[in-house]
């Protein structure tokens, strides 16, 4: 079973310019989660979908971060215009949720951005 | 809401000790919990689980036991490898219409030959 897939790996840019991230959840996965992860911290939930609509998005900067999941397969995690402390490792992960495997979350290898 | 702490790193232990990792929550409804392992280089990945109170994940070696009166899920190995070296997320997810999940800030583990 292929596992969760992200591109790209790294990402060098300018404050102010644009970015954007894709993610490949693993095949009938309905649930597809977005992290921020920083130097010694711990993942830090964007976004989460279910099948293509959006579970919860609280503690995601709207007005310069965006993401969709149009076909409730993969989706695109953008930053526009992205700061220096948005500098982090961006995480997808994808979880089934049945019963048995309530809440078990697969993850991608991630993005590292660093923004100059 | 929900959080989870973790003891603070780095823990640095010599090859063969004994591992334990505090994990303690806070949780409205009734949380799964999870520890994640982060190796050098790369995404995390699930170590082990527990669904309900009293349940004992375990893999690879390592353990954890779901306790609900002391809200507790300390990850525990009896004699750690060099190859343990990583960083060990405690998380728990609620289900409220969907499992959000939540981390802790990590533990690093520094296991020395």
């Amino acid at each position: 079973e292929a596992g969760v897939a992200q591109s790209p790996r790294y990402k060098i840019i300018e404050k102010r310019q644009s970015v954007a991230f894709w993610c490949n959840p693993i095949s009938g996965h309905a649930t597809l989660y977005w992290y921020q992860q920083i130097l010694g911290q711990g993942p830090k939930l964007l976004i989460q979908f279910q099948n293509n609509g959006v579970v919860d998005d609280s503690q995601l900067p709207k007005d310069r971060f965006s993401a969709e999941r149009l076909k409730g397969v993969d989706s695109t995690l953008k930053i526009q215009p992205a700061k220096l402390e948005d500098s982090a490792v961006y995480l997808c992960a994808s979880s089934l949720e049945t019963s048995v495997l309530r809440g078990t979350q697969y993850f991608g290898p991630g993005t590292r951005l660093t923004v100059l | 809401g929900n959080s989870v702490t973790q003891m603070e790193g780095p823990v640095t232990l010599s090859e063969e000790a004994f591992l334990t990792i505090n994990c303690t929550y806070t949780a409205t409804g009734y949380p799964s919990l999870f520890w994640y392992v982060q190796y050098p280089g790369e995404g995390l990945q699930l170590l082990l689980k527990a669904t309900k109170a009293d349940d004992k994940g375990s893999n690879k070696g390592f353990e954890a036991t779901y306790r609900k009166e002391t809200t507790s899920f300390h990850l525990e190995k009896g004699s750690v490898q060099v190859s343990d070296s990583a960083v060990y997320f405690c998380a728990l997810t609620v289900s409220g219409g969907s499992y959000i999940p939540t981390f802790g800030r990590g533990t690093s583990l520094i296991v020395h030959p």
